[in-house]
């Protein structure tokens, strides 16, 4: 059973910055990409940021590019993402997710997200 | 980047019935679209991807359609366990998107 656990949210304030990890398990972590996804309260849902299989290759969304940087291990299954200078504006909870594998990227597999909330 | 507009952006429904929701996206996204489900205080649940391919263990009242820049998804027969907000995304080029999302409610 694929599992993924997000952990590392919680308060920050403004200018601040959190790390974020995700432990997978159930799959072989190492042959799929992973990918964070973001939902502010109420609100819709926001791709931030995906990383290749082996690392190689990160994308970023323009509203986090150069603030946030993702990152894995594989040979401890864990996918991390490093939030710097955090917003007001960056208060959702941030999903860890699995790729399908397939040609494009889809989210197979969601974690039950962890809450971040910046605020002085 | 490529914005995805759903509608309606909600819709009341009975058991039983046909729902269909659209999304259209801003520029040619081929096939490369996925919908998923989600039910409130949990995660999105992937239904649907490359427009047409209903993912493992997904019911098969639920289907996709569309190409190019709209898309459709249809419940044939709406059931209790159906009411949810859905999402659109497109795979087509980074960043990738979602759409605003259509909450299914209960007429």
């Amino acid at each position: 059973e694929v599992q993924l656990l997000e952990s590392g949210g919680g308060l920050e304030q403004p200018g601040g910055s959190l790390r974020l990890s995700c432990a997978a398990s159930g799959f072989t972590f190492s042959s799929y990409a992973m990918n964070w996804v973001r939902q502010s309260p109420g609100k819709g849902l926001e791709w931030l940021a995906g990383i290749t299989s082996g690392g190689g290759g990160t994308y970023y969304a323009d509203s986090v590019k150069g603030r946030f940087t993702v990152s894995r291990d594989n040979s401890k299954n864990t996918l991390y993402l490093q939030m710097n200078s955090l917003r007001a504006e960056d208060t959702a909870v941030y999903y860890c997710t699995k790729d399908t594998g397939l040609l494009r990227t889809y989210f197979e597999y969601w974690g039950q997200g962890t809450l971040v909330t910046v605020s002085s | 980047d490529i914005q995805l507009t759903q509608s309606p952006s909600s819709v009341s429904a009975s058991v039983g019935d046909r729902v269909t929701i659209t999304c259209r996206a801003s520029e040619d996204v081929s096939t490369w679209l996925a919908w998923y489900q989600q039910k409130p205080g949990k995660a999105p649940k992937l239904l649907i991807y490359a427009a047409s391919t209903l993912q493992s263990g997904v019911p098969s009242r639920f289907s996709g359609s569309g190409s190019g820049t709209d898309f459709i998804l249809t419940i044939s027969s709406l059931q209790p366990e159906d009411f949810a907000t859905y999402y659109c995304q497109q795979a087509n080029t980074f960043p990738l998107t979602f759409g605003g999302g259509t909450k299914v409610e209960i007429k």
